[in-house]
């Protein structure tokens, strides 16, 4: 059964340093998205992609983010200079089209920032 | 505004019981909802969906619910496992738009 999978599992950062999450998307999906979970918290959603650009992204997904479809499989979300409350799961979904789908999620990135 | 809540925060059953999570949700734009079970260390899992047209759905062991009068969405599992065992998150995607809102979670604890 296709997955959506994320790499790293884990990332550990200095404050202000930079990182990127990356993201592989079920191959035959078209919508991605960036969500994040604090600890202990909710799912929070940051930003949806559609067709090489976004859809729509939350109050949270400031300057200092950014997400690219480098080429026809990867995803990714980069922090430029990240911060000690950017510490949190974030998590990678897609689904195959618009309207109501279901969004698949993968497995996450724990980012510790330190 | 738009906000997705869940009433308990734990819930513990014993195992072979019914369990029933339950979710309130305040846009009535919305119009397709998805329970996800999450693990610890895990990413929120597909277990069943429902969209506005609709009252109830039956999955394997699974029943969504949905009042669309009191905004009230509930998941019902049957004949609960340990494997069971998980945080529960009820999801809205208001009026198809390009994000899910999720609730708070409810923490499920399955008894032997």
């Amino acid at each position: 059964e296709p997955e959506v999978t994320q790499t790293p599992s884990h990332q550990v950062t200095q404050m202000g340093q930079e990182v990127i999450l990356r993201c592989v998307p079920i191959s035959n999906h078209l919508y991605f998205y960036w969500y994040r979970q604090i600890l202990g918290q909710k799912v929070e959603f940051l930003v949806s992609f559609y067709n090489n650009e976004i859809s729509e992204k939350s109050e949270i997904f400031d300057d200092q983010f950014s997400v690219e479809r480098p080429d026809g499989s990867n995803f990714t979300l980069k922090i430029r200079s990240t911060k000690l409350e950017d510490s949190a799961m974030y998590f990678c979904a897609s689904k195959t089209g618009g309207g109501t789908d279901t969004q698949y999620f993968g497995p996450g990135t724990r980012l510790t920032v330190l | 505004g738009e906000s997705v809540g869940l009433h308990l925060p734990t819930l513990s059953v014993q195992e072979g019981d019914n369990s029933i999570i339950n979710c309130a949700y305040s846009n009535s734009a919305s119009d397709y909802f998805i329970w996800y079970k999450q693990e610890s260390g895990k990413g929120p899992q597909f277990i069943i969906d429902i969209r506005s047209n609709m009252d109830k759905r039956q999955g394997q062991r699974v029943t969504v619910l949905l009042n669309k009068t009191v905004k009230h969405l509930s998941l019902q599992i049957a004949a609960t496992q340990p494997g069971d065992s998980a945080v529960y998150f009820c999801a809205e995607d208001v009026d198809s738009s390009y994000k899910l809102i999720f609730g708070s979670g409810t923490r499920l604890l399955v008894r032997p």
